[in-house]
């Protein structure tokens, strides 16, 4: 069964740090890699997203970067702020599909 | 403009009943999507419709679980004989058509509680 395993479970950082999320997939059948920031009773919002022919994009404070040989993707937050403080999800997408397989999120808090 | 929209926002409803969760999506979206996210986790894709038809339903869990759209609009999850295990968020969400962008709008859920 097609997975997206998400770490780490929950993420303390202090105002103006870096917060880093990972996550790994455990086949090549995916082509598109959107990080979603979801705050308690919200939906979930599209933060950034990437595909696999790229292995860095950078939208503002937040950059994703992808590895496409060891099956993974991250997402780093520059100069953390306490608005940031949300619940993240990575998913993927079937190649050829319009299936979404999501992580199972990082809730980051953010110290100010 | 307007956004996804869910109703309703919550519904309490007694094991065995049968309940209906309604989703608007954006105007002109003709992609839209149902998710269910039980607390503590990530979204689970139930079913996926283009336009009025159900393009993949493999993520519903079992028979009681059917999604309509017959418009290509407005659609509706309808839950049968339901139980304690489907507690859960169901999220609805939607997106141009395939093609013209893969961004998916997400609603604010319903959060049903089965007692």
């Amino acid at each position: 069964q097609q997975q997206v395993k998400q770490s780490p479970q929950s993420l303390i950082v202090q105002k103006g740090g870096i917060s880093i999320i990972n996550c790994a997939y455990e086949n090549t059948a995916f082509d598109y890699f959107p990080w979603y920031q979801q705050f308690p009773g919200k939906g979930p919002a599209l933060l950034i997203a990437i595909r696999p022919d790229v292995s860095e994009k950078k939208e503002g404070r937040f950059t994703i970067s992808f590895n496409k040989s060891a099956k993974q993707f991250s997402l780093h937050i520059m100069d953390s702020q306490p608005g940031d403080s949300a619940t993240y999800f990575c998913a993927a997408r079937g190649t050829g599909t319009y299936k979404y397989i999501f992580g199972t999120g990082t809730r980051l808090k953010v110290l100010a | 403009g307007a956004g996804v929209s869910q109703t309703p926002s919550n519904k309490v409803t007694e094991k065995g009943k049968y309940v209906e969760l309604r989703c608007d999506p954006i105007s002109g979206h003709t992609a839209l999507y149902w998710y269910r996210q039980s607390l503590g986790q990530g979204p689970e894709f139930l079913i996926y419709f283009q336009g009025t038809g159900a393009a993949d339903d493999s993520g519903l869990p079992n028979d009681r679980f059917f999604a309509v759209r017959p418009e290509g609009s407005v659609s509706t999850l309808k839950i049968q004989r339901t139980e304690r295990g489907d507690s859960a968020v169901y999220l609805c969400a939607s997106s141009l058509r395939p093609g013209q962008g893969l961004e998916q709008y997400f609603g604010p859920g319903t959060r049903l509680t089965v007692t």
